[in-house]
């Protein structure tokens, strides 16, 4: 079975500190790890994806198939950051393909 | 491009009823998935629909079901609805499987309240 988890429900951090948004999963195959992300009064959109390896708003994300973790990262935070943060996989189940999402961690920058 | 479009917005229900909630994609888009997002759960695969054929389908009982017409548009019906069904259901869609596309574009939802 495959299973998303994000530790941390609510994180807040200091404008300019780093911010590590913490993602573990548990899955027999080859994963496609992905982190979504949902500001304030918008919708649930795509932040970036594993296989693209890119950096984007200032975020990366780095697969650790040993540690099973797709940590996301931030050097500094920034107000524009605050956000519901959720860790997304990619994979089959018995009742097919599905893209399964954590619970999600809110991330609070404060001045 | 219009982004997806989830109606209606909000509804109440009472036990025992059926609700059925329309989503229509991006145009060009091909698939739609339906979530159930709640306080407790977070976000729940329910299924995936493309080219009007169910391809996915989450750990949802029977009384869930969905369909897709020929111009993409999806619909999701419950019956016999319960307490616990109150919730926000999601829609997203993509051009190809979710799978392939890893990218879903996500609408508003529709928010349920079981009374």
């Amino acid at each position: 079975a495959q299973r998303v988890t994000q530790p941390e429900k609510l994180l807040s951090v200091f404008k300019g500190a780093p911010v590590e948004l913490k993602c573990n999963y548990s899955y027999s195959g080859s994963p496609e790890l992905f982190w979504y992300v949902q500001y304030s009064r918008q919708r649930l959109q795509l932040l970036l994806r594993h296989i693209s390896r890119e950096s984007i708003k200032g975020f990366t994300a780095d697969l650790n198939k040993g540690e099973t973790s797709f940590h996301l990262k931030k050097p500094f935070a920034q107000e524009e950051d605050s956000a519901m943060y959720y860790c997304a996989l990619s994979g089959s189940s018995n009742s097919g393909y599905a893209l399964n999402f954590g619970k999600g961690t809110s991330l609070l920058v404060t001045p | 491009k219009a982004g997806v479009t989830q109606t209606p917005r909000y509804l109440i229900k009472t036990r025992g009823q059926q609700v059925t909630l329309s989503c229509s994609p991006i145009s060009g888009h091909r698939s739609v998935s339906w979530y159930q997002q709640t306080p407790g759960q977070g976000l729940q695969f329910l299924f995936e629909y493309f080219s009007e054929t169910q391809r996915n389908k989450g750990n949802f009982p029977g009384r869930f079901s969905g369909r897709q017409f020929s111009n993409s548009r999806s619909e999701m019906n419950v019956s016999t609805l319960e307490l616990g069904d109150s919730a926000l259901y999601l829609c997203a869609s993509s051009w190809g499987l979710a799978r392939n596309t890893g990218e879903l574009f996500f609408g508003e939802g529709s928010r349920l309240t079981v009374l």
